[in-house]
């Protein structure tokens, strides 16, 4: 059982926003920071935010990233067909000394 | 660029080995700490193994201590995972990953990843 909690799933229409959620504690999201990757099959993870909302260069500033106590929100505006993907959160847990990933999250596009 | 490219999976016995490498370039090798990280069938991502950019310092997950090592060569620009007495639940793909450290934390976050190579334990 992943120490993240996410939605297995989340889904909405072309153009629309979505809101992924990532519940943690005190020992990895309270205290340290949040990133966000985006997984589709067969391809490599990419990075999508780091440092609870910041973005690498080439990521479209639809992907929005925030964290508020011992939870984090990636925000996805513009749904896009090509947005459909499995998404993660994950962040360092000082207590265990252990990097822990949400179960991740299935993003569909209807 | 960047880049990260996974080698050495395959199949193998139920308490077996196998060596991966991931080869990188496009960065200073030595400055970074390197990971990896695995996607078995039907789960999520899983951290399975962290090393600094020395090397002097590596760090596992709970449920492949004893079993993983992982090395690098950094005047190869090689990242290594042994991986002994295989189970059926180290079936995945394995990623490589370049590490962003950032202050309290061994891993900020995985900056770059490569495209995995596959692992498959049979019993």
């Amino acid at each position: 059982q992943s120490m993240l909690t996410q939605p297995p799933s989340v889904s909405a229409a072309p153009g629309q926003k979505v809101s992924i959620f990532c519940s943690g504690s005190s020992s990895n999201i309270g205290n340290n920071i949040v990133s966000w990757y985006q997984y589709l099959p067969g391809t490599a993870p990419r990075l999508l935010i780091y440092d609870n909302n910041e973005r690498p260069s080439g990521i479209p500033d639809r992907f929005a990233g925030s964290k508020s106590g011992t939870s984090a929100t990636l925000g996805i505006t513009g749904l896009q067909t090509g947005d459909e993907a499995h998404y993660y959160c994950g962040a360092w847990d000082s207590s265990l000394s252990v990097w822990v990933f949400g179960g991740g999250t299935k993003l569909t596009v209807l | 660029e960047v880049q990260l490219l996974e080698s050495g999976g395959g199949l193998v016995q139920r308490g077996g080995s196998l060596r991966l490498s991931c080869a990188a370039s496009g960065f200073t090798f030595s400055d970074y700490a390197l990971g990896w990280v695995r996607l078995a069938p039907g789960k999520g991502l899983e951290w399975v193994s962290v090393t600094s950019g020395s090397g002097g310092s590596s760090y596992y997950t709970d449920s492949v201590k004893g079993r993983f090592t992982i090395s690098r060569d950094n005047f190869k620009n090689m990242l290594y995972l042994q991986m002994n007495s295989l189970r059926a639940e180290d079936t995945a793909v394995y990623f490589c990953a370049k590490i962003t450290v950032v202050r309290g934390a061994i891993i900020g976050y995985f900056e770059y990843w490569g495209q995995g190579t596959l692992v498959t334990v049979s019993s």
